[in-house]
């Protein structure tokens, strides 16, 4: 069974970069049959996606903050990453990591989910 | 953009009782290879969300036959056929018919027992 497992700092301090990584266990992010996603959901609010990627590289980010997401994966190590540059406040959320069917059935895989707070 | 309007935003319901919830598009989720990729989710109380239902009626393994979705076009409903203790949480519709903007959801929708 598939199972992802997010990892990374609690805090981050403004202006500065998140980075998160998820590991995969049970399966490999070298399938061709999935993307490999970052959603994330400030306390209390709803959940917002962040973008994919494809194991041959290609990505696709969500536009309102595709400035500042870089989203990559190594299979050597069957993970992948987030980094989101220039955080505030705002991006302070729990973020998930999930898998999607590349035959649009949606994330039906998460992690467990990661607490980030942004603050000095 | 596209935008998902969910409602009710609460919704409480008596152990046993039906529940429905809404979810309307100010587009249609039609893609062009004819397919509607409108998928509902569910998050229990402090956990990570769980898909319950893809392409508007398709139940994913293990979800009980008490939930079913239904709809087309710009109008999508979610049914809990007899809602039990365990389906406590926030319901979340989602569309991955326009690109961009990508993945969006609705608001969310959330059930408690009266």
């Amino acid at each position: 069974q598939v199972q992802l497992q997010e990892s990374g700092p609690g805090l981050v301090k403004p202006s500065e970069t998140l980075s998160l990584t998820c590991s995969v266990s049970g399966g490999s992010v070298s399938s061709g049959n999935y993307y490999w996603s970052w959603i994330r959901q400030p306390a209390g609010k709803g959940l917002e996606w962040i973008g994919y990627m494809y194991y041959s590289g290609s990505t696709n980010y969500n536009p309102s903050l595709k400035s500042r997401v870089t989203i990559s994966i190594d299979t050597s190590k069957n993970q992948f990453s987030l980094n989101l540059n220039s955080v505030t406040a705002a991006d302070t959320a729990v973020y998930y990591c999930a898998r999607v069917s590349t035959r649009g059935h949606g994330f039906d895989i998460w992690g467990q989910g990661t607490m980030v707070t942004v603050s000095s | 953009d596209v935008v998902l309007t969910q409602s009710p935003l609460s919704l409480p319901v008596t152990l046993g009782q039906p529940a429905s919830i809404s979810c309307r598009s100010n587009q249609s989720l039609v893609y062009s290879d004819g397919n509607t990729y409108l998928n509902w989710f569910q998050q229990r109380p402090g956990q990570s969300p769980r898909r319950l239902i893809y392409k508007v009626s398709n139940r994913d393994s293990g979800v009980p036959d008490r939930f079913s979705g239904s709809g087309s076009g710009t109008d999508f409903t979610l049914k809990i056929s007899r809602v039990e203790a365990e389906d406590v949480g926030i319901y979340y519709c989602m569309q991955g018919t326009h690109w961009p903007p990508g993945y969006t959801f609705g608001q969310g929708t959330k059930l408690e027992i009266k």
